[in-house]
């Protein structure tokens, strides 16, 4: 199984400051023939189901406020928040979607310093 | 826009097993741009994604439930559903269906989640 690994598990930013979350998969999740990257941001909010906010680890969902942005390509990406908003809190998780055993990292708790 | 609803008992006994479906609206699960998912959340911990089925019956499984797990779908009734044998607490987690695009030899991001649905295995 492909292994996402997030950093850090828990943030707290400043209300308007960057937020940056980092995923790492142990393989290179880029498939050449294409030349996309099978990976997806997730936003979970408590008592919410997770809500897609990135695909293709840089194209963003129809919706999603343009503050987020993912960036990174093969094994290493990152979620930027350009200027974190109160409705931002919540838990986010990176998933890869290269290999059929598809698995998500622990997730990043984003809080309000 | 395909919304996606979860059903199924609340209380499972340790041992028995775990059936759920999801109800598919706004859509076909007979559509072959889609592959439909369960995921599920331990209470306080991550997601884990169980498997996944097209509408022509063929799934694929996370090795850690294969011996456990078995997805099925009703294409006339526009449901696909989980069962999961031999419950112990450790299932006990929120249930997620979800869908994503497909065209069929490769899946793309899940785009739709259902709300989920609470399983407690207690006896």
């Amino acid at each position: 199984d492909i292994v996402m690994t997030q950093s850090p598990d828990s943030l707290a930013v400043s209300l308007g400051e960057r937020a940056t979350i980092s995923c790492t998969s142990s393989q290179s999740i880029l498939y050449s023939s294409n030349n996309k990257n099978y990976l997806a941001w997730y936003q979970q909010k408590p008592g919410q189901p997770p809500k897609l906010l990135i695909y293709w680890a840089s194209t963003r969902e129809s919706g999603v406020p343009d503050r987020f942005s993912g960036s990174g390509s093969g094994a290493v990406f990152t979620l930027t928040i350009s200027s974190l908003q109160a409705e931002d809190v919540a838990v986010y998780y990176c998933q890869q979607y290269f290999s059929t055993a598809y698995t998500f990292g622990q997730g990043t708790k984003l809080e309000i310093k | 826009q395909v919304q996606l609803q979860e059903s199924g008992p609340g209380l499972v006994k340790p041992s028995e097993t775990l059936s759920l479906t999801c109800t598919v609206s706004g859509g076909s699960v007979s559509s072959g741009n889609y592959y439909w998912n369960w995921i599920r959340q331990p209470p306080g911990k991550g997601l884990e994604w169980i498997g996944y089925i097209y509408y022509s019956g063929s799934a694929n499984y996370n090795p850690s439930f294969k011996s456990r797990v078995t997805i099925s779908v009703d294409t006339s009734k526009n449901q696909f559903s989980l069962r999961l044998s031999s419950v112990t607490a450790a299932d006990t987690a929120v249930y997620y269906c979800a869908s994503g695009g497909s065209t069929g030899y490769d899946n793309y991001h899940m785009d739709v989640w259902g709300k989920g649905t609470t399983v407690t295995v207690s006896s």
